[in-house]
């Protein structure tokens, strides 16, 4: 069973362009999630997904974030005009189900995640 | 909000036993989750506490109490692909389930 897959693995731009990352969660996967890691900090919620509908956008830093996932499959977060705090890895994760549905851990399945540098 | 402390560095020695601490504070508590992530790598699941105790697995054991809002992951016979950073996360009923990750702890393994 393929993981969770995202593209590019890395992304080298200017400040003021254009960037779209891409997240194939794993089949069957109704949960899905983007998080992002600064330099030196934890691991930071962006948003939540389940199926095409977002369960939680909570964690976006600003409105030059835009997070989809049209027909509740493969989701996209791009940022536009990027800026140099944006500089990270950003890490998508699914889940089948949330813990405690059905006996579940809620265990995340992570990619390898997709490392933007913005100069 | 939600807080996570854990030490941001370790060192052991191969073959012996080192304890990760995590504390934590939340309202609504789900359950806490031990991840561990090799450098340049996707983070994998180790373990999941909901309930107070401990939970065994092979060479790893998670431990959690509500009440101390306290957790630590014990690693056995450490090896030399242990070395990676070790992420505490929190899951809260009412912020809907988002699973919130402390800084990690990133263990070093010696010869």
């Amino acid at each position: 069973e393929a993981g969770v897959t995202q593209f590019p693995s890395h992304s080298v731009i200017e400040k003021g362009q254009t960037v779209t990352l891409r997240c194939d969660p794993i089949s069957g996967h109704d949960n899905l999630y983007w998080y992002r890691r600064v330099m030196g900090k934890e691991i930071k919620f962006l948003l939540h997904f389940v199926k095409e509908s977002k369960q939680d956008e909570s964690g976006m830093p600003n409105n030059r974030f835009l997070a989809e996932r049209t027909g509740g499959t493969y989701s996209t977060l791009k940022v536009q005009p990027a800026e140099l705090e944006d500089s990270g890895v950003y890490f998508c994760a699914s889940s089948p189900r949330l813990a405690g549905e059905d006996g579940s851990t809620g265990e995340l399945f992570f990619g390898e995640g997709s490392r933007l540098t913005v100069l | 909000g939600q807080n996570i402390d854990q030490p941001t560095e370790m060192t052991a020695t191969e073959g012996a036993i080192v304890q990760i601490n995590c504390t934590y504070q939340t309202s609504g508590f789900n359950g806490l989750f031990w991840y561990q992530q090799h450098a340049g790598e996707a983070p994998t699941f180790l373990s999941y506490n909901v309930l107070d105790g401990l939970e065994e697995k092979g060479r790893f054991s998670s431990f959690l109490s509500r009440s101390k809002g306290y957790s630590y992951l014990l690693l056995k016979e450490l090896q030399m692909k242990d070395s990676a950073s070790y992420l505490c996360a929190v899951s809260a009923w009412n912020r809907d389930d988002k699973i919130i990750f402390g800084k990690g702890t990133r263990l070093h393994i010696l010869p």
